[in-house]
């Protein structure tokens, strides 16, 4: 089965710091994405990449920048962590042959 | 641009069947698909349908495609308290090359016994 692993469960930072959301994939997906879910918002799109060294802004990039070195790793990085990114951070891979996407597990992300 | 609508709750009883509602706007839509999020997990694929077809049933779960009115509904025969999850409906183009969904909101479905 695909796997698709988010380093972290659960982090707490403080405002203003750095954070890395790491996202793994062992199945050779060229596509891989970065979504937020809230409440009431459902899945809002803050970044994807085509394939390795590619990257695109989705819908809500604002205070978000990403990094996609290796084929298999998606890195989703907080420039300045502010409250309002406290959310539920969901990344996806999907394969150029497959239908819809794989999801990891989540990652919720305090910032207070 | 795209938009995908959802309600955003559904209370059944053990045993009943279960049905949630989406809507979609994207007329170029090609595939659509249900979701399930289960409590502190991420999504998991459960069925997609091709928009030539009006229906795919997969064991408990019937999904109808009206394309005419872009509406889609997941129906789950005797629902049970494992299905309390959220649902989600998503639609994207050609899955060749790269594919972006969009996502409704989601639908919470409470299963009480």
């Amino acid at each position: 089965d695909v796997k698709v692993t988010q380093s972290s469960r659960y982090l707490v930072k403080r405002t203003g710091e750095k954070v890395f959301l790491e996202c793994v994939q062992d199945m050779d997906h060229e596509n891989m994405f970065w979504y937020r879910q809230d409440p009431g918002l459902g899945l809002r799109l803050i970044y994807f990449s085509y394939d390795v060294k590619m990257k695109e802004k989705g819908d809500i990039p604002e205070g978000y920048s990403v990094s996609r070195e290796k084929k298999e790793r998606f890195s989703l990085i907080l420039e300045s962590a502010s409250t309002n990114q406290t959310s539920m951070y969901l990344c996806a891979s999907r394969s150029l042959r497959g239908h819809g996407y794989t999801f990891g597990s989540g990652t919720r992300l305090t910032v207070v | 641009g795209e938009d995908v609508e959802q309600s955003l709750f559904l209370s059944v009883r053990e045993g009943d069947s279960s049905v949630i509602n989406c809507t979609y706007t994207d007329s170029s839509s090609t595939y659509l698909y249900w979701y399930k999020q289960e409590p502190g997990a991420g999504l998991q694929l459960l069925t997609y349908i091709f928009s030539n077809m009006d229906m795919k049933q997969d064991q408990r779960l019937t999904v109808l495609l009206n394309k005419k009115d872009k509406h889609l509904s997941l129906r789950i025969a005797d629902t049970q308290t494992g299905d309390s999850a959220i649902y989600f409906c998503a639609e994207g183009p050609m899955n060749t090359g790269f594919q972006k969904l969009v996502f409704g909101t989601g639908t919470r479905l409470l299963v009480s016994p």
